[in-house]
């Protein structure tokens, strides 16, 4: 089992530009949470999602900030038109199921540090 | 809205020693869960413990234990006979128990262990 699968590692884009995060869950998890690790913070909740529906978007940002869970294929995080505090380190977390259970398999990814340059 | 604070920035210990790292939390709840996660250099994070807050007996993880205070709030964390490799950020982390599906983290204390 691979785990919970994050790329790119490293991501560099300048002002402006859009930043595209792909996040590939555990095989079996059908849970998607993305958090955001600003310098010297601890990580912070943005979005809960299941597959083509996202549960809980209380954490994101209002503008510039989406994020989809397709029936096939990873959970992407887009930042459209990145300012430079959006420089952080994002990181998926994926669970098989719901309640208790949950978070016995929750795992992280190893995230994607994004600079915006 | 639930609050985890970590009064610690920054902590050292001497390799083989023992250290323990501040937790408190705020909450309306009764039921919940309590993690400390570590984050190396590597930025990976790893669950070091975990605690149910419906059971009273502290959870123990090898050289890991916690002290687990369900009215005062506090969830510390013991580190015995202090490793080179547990030199990390260690997160204190909060989930409810009726709502919860994501976590709420504190700030995080940086120890360092000293050879």
């Amino acid at each position: 089992n691979a785990g919970v699968m994050q790329n790119p590692r490293h991501l560099v884009r300048r002002r402006g530009q859009e930043a595209r995060l792909r996040c590939s869950p555990m095989k079996g998890h059908s849970h998607v949470y993305w958090y955001r690790q600003l310098p010297e913070e601890g990580l912070k909740f943005m979005v809960y999602l299941q597959k083509e529906n996202i549960i809980d978007e209380s954490g994101m940002p209002k503008e510039r900030f989406s994020a989809e869970f397709p029936k096939e294929g990873p959970s992407i995080l887009r930042i459209q038109q990145v300012v430079r505090g959006d420089s952080a380190a994002y990181f998926c977390a994926s669970s098989p199921l719901t309640g208790e259970s949950s978070f016995y398999g929750y795992t992280f990814g190893s995230g994607t540090r994004l600079t915006v340059v | 809205a639930q609050t985890v604070t970590q009064s610690q920035p920054e902590m050292s210990v001497q390799e083989a020693e023992t250290v323990t790292l501040s937790c408190t939390y705020d909450t309306s709840e009764s039921n919940y869960y309590l993690f400390w996660y570590k984050q190396p250099p590597s930025r990976q994070m790893i669950l070091v413990i975990r605690q149910e807050a419906y059971k009273q007996q502290n959870a123990t993880e090898n050289r890991f234990s916690v002290n687990f205070q369900k009215a005062a709030k506090s969830f510390s964390l013991k580190i015995s006979d202090s490793q080179l490799g547990d030199t990390a950020m260690y997160f204190c982390a909060f989930m409810s128990g009726n709502y919860g599906q994501n976590f709420v983290f504190g700030p995080g204390t940086r120890l360092s262990v000293l050879p």
